[in-house]
């Protein structure tokens, strides 16, 4: 394994489906991150893990959005009650400790109708 | 990526060099990095900076950073048109990257 890959690529989803999101990280990456890509503009962070600990929240971050990262390896993020503002590209990150270089998957690209 | 600024779009002819610019906010920020997005594809990182450097050069990528002003910028020598792409300046900080809009570059021919 070369990079992050990310699962699925593409999601087309109805409003007020739950949908989850799979990212598994470069293998001997302790730091995991998830942000959110709209159109036009730049990638917007989401959270962050530590291992297995979740250690920071955004704002962004709606009680509908969670993220587990359960032994930390992979991660992933589950969308409660989908909205038609939640359609977005949700990239993953990840580097092998604080600051330094994160290295992003592919996107997975949400579609709410 | 309100506190990262850069200019949108930015045209070139082919063979000759980009300078993409960014403002930045935060003085503490330690790592300053610039990525690439192609069409449909994910971020790229193309170099990074850290904030005790004024240079940093990688065949041909340059990037210039003064602290004092928090201005970063990214020089393409020779832009070719696999150069098409959005550049995405940002700063590392808290443990995240904060990211600006992005600088849509356009090779002419």
């Amino acid at each position: 394994d070369t990079g992050v890959s990310q699962n699925p690529r593409h999601k087309i989803t109805k409003r007020g489906q739950n949908v989850t999101f799979r990212c598994d990280p470069i293998s001997e990456h302790n730091r995991l991150y998830w942000y959110r890509q709209t159109l036009g503009q730049g990638p917007e962070f989401l959270t962050y893990f530590q291992n297995e600990a979740q250690l920071e929240k955004s704002r962004l971050l709606s009680d509908r959005f969670s993220a587990e990262r359960p032994k930390g390896s992979f991660s992933t993020l589950e969308i409660q009650r989908t909205e038609q503002g939640d359609s977005a590209m949700y990239l993953c990150a990840s580097s092998l400790d604080r600051g330094g270089e994160q290295y992003f998957g592919p996107g997975t690209r949400l579609t709410v109708t | 990526g309100e506190d990262v600024e850069q200019s949108l779009f930015l045209s070139v002819r082919e063979g000759d060099s980009s300078v993409i610019n960014c403002t930045y906010t935060d003085s503490s920020s330690t790592y300053l990095y610039w990525y690439k997005q192609e069409p449909g594809a994910g971020l790229q990182l193309l170099t990074y900076i850290f904030s005790n450097m004024d240079m940093k050069q990688d065949q041909r990528l340059t990037v210039l950073l003064n602290k004092k002003d928090k201005h970063l910028s990214l020089r393409i020598a020779d832009t070719q048109t696999g150069d098409s792409a959005i550049y995405f300046c940002a700063e590392g900080r808290d443990d995240k990257i904060i990211f600006g809009k992005g600088t849509r570059l356009h090779i002419l021919p």
